[in-house]
């Protein structure tokens, strides 16, 4: 998990809040993921980001929006919560120095929306 | 959406045992090969990557991957009780693309 920090790292939401999960890494890296795990379903890609500025859907985008506006950070934002959105959320990075497709992981943020 | 299977198991061996974990994928044309390991409420930890036709190994663990029949799998030798996880399999086209997992294969390992 060296390099990817997450916050919060755990959140319970009422249906129709709203919030914002933030991701940060420290290896100055252009690619950066969301990804969503749910039992059964294994890790889900939500959306990507291959450089400051750009982002783009993945497997399953709706119901969130991203925002990548420096190299470092990049949020993945709940504009309304349904309980369907109760997942634990993990974001990935590259490391410095190794294959771009190699992601490693931060620690996750466990959200419960009820 | 290209898929990748695991056997969910769970896969139970005993202490000191090879354990063999198996992954089949869909596109012929996948490049990358990564087995992650989860524990139970952390992340996702890299443990091996695969780029060519071939076994890898590093300490107790060896990935094998064959193109021709898309298939990789991961090998386990003197398996440990902290080695109990969940591992995932991953899989994606080409660098600097999203990965593809699988959904994963639980592993027990009792003394």
């Amino acid at each position: 998990n060296a390099g990817v920090t997450q916050t919060p790292k755990f959140q319970v939401l009422k249906t129709g809040q709203s919030m914002t999960l933030q991701c940060a890494q420290d290896m100055n890296h252009n690619s950066m993921y969301w990804y969503r795990q749910d039992p059964g379903m294994g890790l889900r890609l939500i959306y990507y980001s291959a450089s400051e500025g750009t982002t783009d859907k993945g497997e399953v985008p709706n119901g969130y929006n991203v925002s990548r506006l420096n190299k470092r950070e990049f949020s993945l934002r709940l504009e309304s919560a349904a309980p369907s959105q109760t997942s634990v959320y993990f974001c990935a990075s590259p490391p410095t120095g190794e294959r771009t497709d190699t992601q490693y992981f931060g620690p996750g943020t466990r959200l419960t929306v009820l | 959406q290209k898929e990748v299977e695991q056997n969910s198991g769970p896969l139970s061996v005993p202490e000191g045992a090879i354990a063999s974990l198996n992954c089949t994928y869909s596109d012929r044309v996948s490049q990358s090969f990564f087995w992650y390991r989860q524990y139970s409420g952390k992340s996702p930890e890299l443990i091996m990557s695969i780029y060519s036709n071939g076994d890898k190994e590093d300490g107790r663990f060896t990935a094998q991957l064959n193109k021709a029949s898309q298939y990789v799998s991961l090998l386990i030798r003197d398996s440990q009780p902290s080695d109990s996880a969940t591992y995932l399999c991953a899989v994606n086209l080409f660098s600097g693309y999203a990965l593809n997992f699988g959904k994963g294969t639980s592993l027990l390992v009792t003394p």
